[in-house]
């Protein structure tokens, strides 16, 4: 079955640690989203990626570090600079970046917590 | 520059009752709306999109959702409500740009009583 997968569903974190979100999908989409869900504020886009290679910052981009290396994946770095990173990450995708209209494929998400 | 509001962080109907989720978008460009679904602790799932042509979009598990221009309106509808409907529903607004960048708003959590 084609999706998108992230790993790991829970991750804990020690403060002034960093970590890594994996997502990695087989949907050959060319476009790859990060975003960051906190209660009651929606989706923030944290980076995005429109192809192999490429990446531009989001609105929150501060704190955080992807890599394109390959198609398939886009793993999120959350580093110690980032003041705030408890919440739950969701990477999505879509079949073309560049074109409105296209709908994004959504992970299960992972759940971060800074102890 | 484009934005989402839903009115109402929580809606609360009966079982069988009528489901009503608004959502009112701004855009300086034709919009491409969506309606997504997301259960506890889970990812997003669309559930219905308009992009052009028909006003009155169908979706998945007996959801629509009718584009109203004049109002910048993307209300979603279901005629009764199942319990497990309960959830919680994202609006998003693209269009424009040099990248399919979506503009969430929210959320609504849908309570749905026995």
């Amino acid at each position: 079955d084609g999706g998108i997968t992230q790993s790991p569903k829970y991750l804990f974190r020690k403060e002034g640690q960093n970590v890594t979100l994996s997502c990695e999908q087989n949907l050959n989409h060319d476009a790859m989203y990060w975003y960051r869900q906190d209660p009651g504020q929606g989706l923030r886009l944290i980076y995005y990626s429109q192809i192999v290679n490429d990446f531009q910052k989001g609105d929150i981009a501060e704190g955080y570090s992807v890599s394109r290396e390959k198609k398939e994946s886009f793993p999120l770095t959350v580093t110690s600079a980032q003041k705030n990173p408890t919440a739950f990450y969701l990477c999505a995708s879509s079949i073309r970046g560049g074109r409105a209209g296209n709908e994004q494929f959504f992970g299960p998400g992972t759940r971060l917590t800074v102890l | 520059a484009q934005s989402v509001t839903q009115l109402g962080s929580h809606v609360s109907v009966s079982e069988g009752a009528l489901v009503l989720l608004r959502c009112n978008y701004s855009s300086s460009v034709p919009p491409y709306l969506f309606w997504y679904v997301q259960y506890p602790n889970q990812g997003l799932q669309l559930l219905l999109k308009y992009t052009t042509g028909a006003t009155l979009v169908k979706g998945i598990n007996g959801f629509e959702a009718e584009f109203k221009k004049s109002e910048t309106s993307f209300h979603l509808t279901k005629p009764s409500a199942h319990m497990s409907d309960a959830a919680e529903y994202f609006c998003a607004v693209s269009g424009g740009g040099n990248f399919n960048k979506f503009y969430f708003g929210s959320g609504t959590k849908l309570n749905v009583k026995p």
